[in-house]
């Protein structure tokens, strides 16, 4: 069974860092995809980021671009976000998610349960 | 960038209905679009891929269709466990881009 747990989220300061983890279990990790995807409170959902199995290639969303760093450990099946120069619009909750296959992006088809950033002094 | 326009926002059905969401893009993006079903205080779920195919284990009632710019989801003989937001995606390129959502509201 496919597992995604996130964890390393929290409230921080406007301007302030964080670094989300994600641990994934139950399926070959460096042969997949990974995605963080996020929902602010009450609003739709966003693609933030995603990176290939082997990690050659990793994407951002504009919003994120140049303050968002997604890697990933193939060899202890963890997936990162590291986050700085935070700001107000940032608050959401981030999801860890699977996709398909190792190339393929937006095939989203197992997601974890989401960790709660808040942004705010 | 790819713009989604879902609509519409909010919907109510009756157990039994047939209830459709569009997703309509700016620009072609062949059959590249998925949809997700999100109920509330959960994580979505992918329900279609490539626009008309239904995903494994997602029950018959759900089918996708459209091509190029006008995508649709539709619901037949609605449940009320069907009650959530539904989100189209599109990955045809990059960045990935959501629909603003359909909340679908069972009498």
């Amino acid at each position: 069974e496919v597992q995604l747990l996130e964890s390393g989220g929290g409230l921080v300061q406007p301007g302030g860092s964080l670094r989300l983890s994600c641990a994934a279990s139950g399926f070959f990790f460096s042969n997949y995809a990974m995605s963080w995807v996020r929902q602010a409170p009450g609003k739709g959902l966003e693609w933030v980021s995603s990176i290939n199995g082997d990690a050659i290639n990793t994407y951002y969303a504009d919003s994120v671009k140049g303050r968002f760093t997604m890697s990933r450990d193939n060899s202890k099946n963890m997936l990162y976000l590291q986050m700085n120069s935070l700001r107000a619009e940032d608050t959401a909750v981030y999801y860890c998610v699977k996709d398909q296959s190792g190339y393929s992006f937006g095939y989203f088809d197992s997601w974890g349960q989401g960790t709660l950033v808040t942004v705010s002094s | 960038e790819t713009t989604l326009a879902q609509s519409p926002a909010f919907m109510s059905a009756t157990p039994g209905d047939k209830v459709s969401i569009s997703c309509k893009a700016s620009q072609d993006i062949d059959d590249d679009v998925n949809w997700f079903q999100q109920k509330p205080g959960e994580a979505p779920t992918f329900i279609i891929q490539e626009a008309t195919t239904l995903v494994p284990g997602i029950p018959r009632r759900f089918s996708g269709s459209g091509y190029g710019t006008d995508f649709t989801l539709t619901i037949d003989n609605i449940e009320s466990e069907d009650a959530a937001y539904y989100f189209c995606l599109q990955h045809d390129n990059f960045p990935l881009t959501f629909g603003g959502g359909t909340k679908v509201e069972i009498k």
